[in-house]
C-alpha cells in the first residue's frame, strides 16, 4: 500500500519560475514531513520538514504548504534555477518510526 | 550538522561473492539506521530497520539471510550482501535518525554485481 502520494512524475520549469510538487498521505499518524533533494549517485538531503501543527514553512526559496485535514502537502521552489534540477522526495513519518517515501519528481529548470 | 559517511560508493564484485557496506554516524550517536534499496529512476524502498545492540527488522520480502545488518555501536552499522548476484545490482542508501531528531542519510553505495 503506497502511503504517500507524489505528482508530478516529471516538471520542466523555466528558470526563474515556481516549481511546485504535491504529496498526498493516508496514515494520519503520520507527524514529520520532510522533502529531499537527491542528485544523481548521490544520497537524499534534507531541504526542508514540516510538523502537523503549522500550515506552512519557509526556508529560502522553498516554503511547504501543509493542509491537514486534506492530508496533503506540498513544495513550492521560488526562483527555481538550472542548479535546483534534481529528483525531490517527500516523506513522513510517525514518532521517529521508519520514514515513508513518496515516488519521486525529476525536476528540470531549463535556463 | 549531522553527518553520515558511507563507504565505498562504489563496488563491483563477482557473482557469489560478499560485499560489506559501513555506514557511519560522524557526530551523533545514531539509535536507529535505516537501509534503502533504490532502483534507477525510482524511489527509496526501505529493506529493513536496526537499533543498536538488537537484531534488525526486516521488510516484507527482504531476505535477511542475504542482506546481514550488524548495528553494534551507536555509531556503525554495515550491510553484508551476502552471495550476491546480478540482480542485487542496486544503488543502496543508509539513513541514521539521531543528532536533532531527524534523519541523515548516506551519500549511497553504487553495487555491481557481474
Amino acid at each position: 500500500q503506497q502511503q504517500v502520494k507524489q505528482s508530478p512524475q516529471s516538471l520542466i520549469v523555466q528558470k526563474g519560475g515556481i516549481s511546485i510538487i504535491n504529496c498526498a498521505y493516508e496514515n494520519t499518524a503520520f507527524d514529520y514531513f520532510p522533502w529531499y533533494q537527491q542528485f544523481p549517485g548521490k544520497g537524499p538531503a534534507l531541504l526542508i520538514a514540516i510538523r502537523p501543527d503549522v500550515s506552512e514553512k519557509k526556508e529560502g526559496r522553498f516554503t511547504i504548504s501543509f493542509n491537514k485535514s486534506a492530508k496533503q502537502f506540498s513544495l513550492h521552489i521560488m526562483d527555481s534555477q538550472p542548479g535546483d534540477s534534481a529528483t525531490y522526495f517527500c516523506a513522513a513519518s510517525n514518532a521517529g518510526n521508519m520514514l515513508t517515501f513518496g515516488g519521486g519528481t525529476r525536476l528540470m529548470v531549463k535556463p | 550538522g549531522a553527518v553520515v559517511s558511507q563507504h565505498p560508493s562504489r563496488v563491483i564484485c563477482k557473482s557469489g561473492t560478499s560485499v560489506k557496506i559501513e555506514c557511519r554516524s560522524l557526530d551523533f550517536q545514531a539509535t536507529t539506521m535505516f537501509w534503502y534499496r533504490q532502483f534507477p529512476k525510482q524511489s527509496l524502498m526501505l529493506m529493513a530497520t536496526s537499533n543498536e545492540g538488537s537484531k534488525a527488522t526486516y521488510e516484507q520480502g527482504v531476505e535477511k539471510d542475504k542482506f546481514l545488518i550488524n548495528h553494534a555501536s551507536l555509531t556503525l552499522s554495515t550491510l553484508t550482501v551476502t552471495s550476491a548476484h546480478p540482480e542485487d545490482s542496486s544503488f543502496y542508501i543508509c539513513s541514521a535518525r539521531g543528532g536533532a531528531g531527524g534523519y541523515t542519510f548516506g551519500s549511497g553505495t553504487r553495487l555491481t554485481v557481474v
